[in-house]
């Protein structure tokens, strides 16, 4: 069945350092792969999507890499700020189809001064 | 501004209640999304919809059924409610062709089942 592991530990990190959170897959062949974020309370927001044939994505301070043989995908925060304090979820799309998503079950990411 | 509303944000119910959460969506989505979110098991999805009065079951159909009768609205219907039923319940709509899917979330209905 299909399988996707996120860190559950938190990620502690100082403000201005690069955040990189993992994704991992298998048993899986996903056509493509977003990332959302969520903050405490409330639902996710989406961030950035990646196609298969896609290497990197990036949006203004976030960059998503994708690598289909490694089955792992790679989100970069620069520069982070404690704003950017939250949980990531990364999300891929279903085999069964319908714009259906399988989630991940988030890393927490936290941003110190 | 886009949005998804759910009809409440805490509810509290007794075990054996009916209970209706309720999932409006302005944005003329074809696809709408029940999950529901517990720790350590992230978002599962329940339900799904790609338009009127069609239905699908996601990964864990059982003790829930849903209804669509206008294409903005799509409410999840506990039957039975039981105590594991507490959860935080999210809805979500998106196109059913995008360039992105991208999924839009709801503010999420935390449920307690006494």
């Amino acid at each position: 069945s299909q399988k996707i592991e996120q860190n559950s530990e938190a990620l502690n990190i100082q403000e201005g350092k690069t955040a990189t959170l993992t994704c991992n897959y298998t048993n899986y062949s996903p056509a493509y792969l977003q990332w959302y974020r969520q903050d405490p309370g409330r639902g996710p927001v989406f961030l950035l999507l990646i196609r298969e044939n896609e290497k990197e994505k990036r949006k203004e301070r976030l960059k998503v890499t994708f690598d289909t043989t490694l089955k792992q995908s790679l989100f970069h925060i620069t520069a982070s700020q404690p704003a950017d304090s939250a949980t990531y979820l990364c999300a891929l799309d279903n085999t069964g189809g319908g714009n259906k998503l399988t989630f991940g079950t988030g890393t927490q990411l936290k941003v110190e001064l | 501004d886009v949005k998804v509303t759910q009809s409440s944000r805490y509810l509290v119910k007794r075990t054996g209640e009916k209970v209706f959460l309720e999932c409006v969506q302005d944005m003329d989505h074809e696809n709408m999304f029940w999950y529901r979110q517990d720790p350590g098991l992230g978002l599962r999805l329940i339900y799904f919809s790609y338009d009127v009065k069609m239905k699908e079951k996601g990964d864990i159909p059982e003790g829930y059924s849903v209804s669509r009768e206008k294409k903005e609205r799509f409410s999840l219907i506990l039957e039975s409610a039981s105590t594991n039923q507490t959860s935080m319940y999210l809805c979500a709509s998106s196109l059913l062709q995008a360039p992105s899917n991208e999924q839009f979330f709801g503010p999420g209905t935390r449920l307690t089942v006494l």
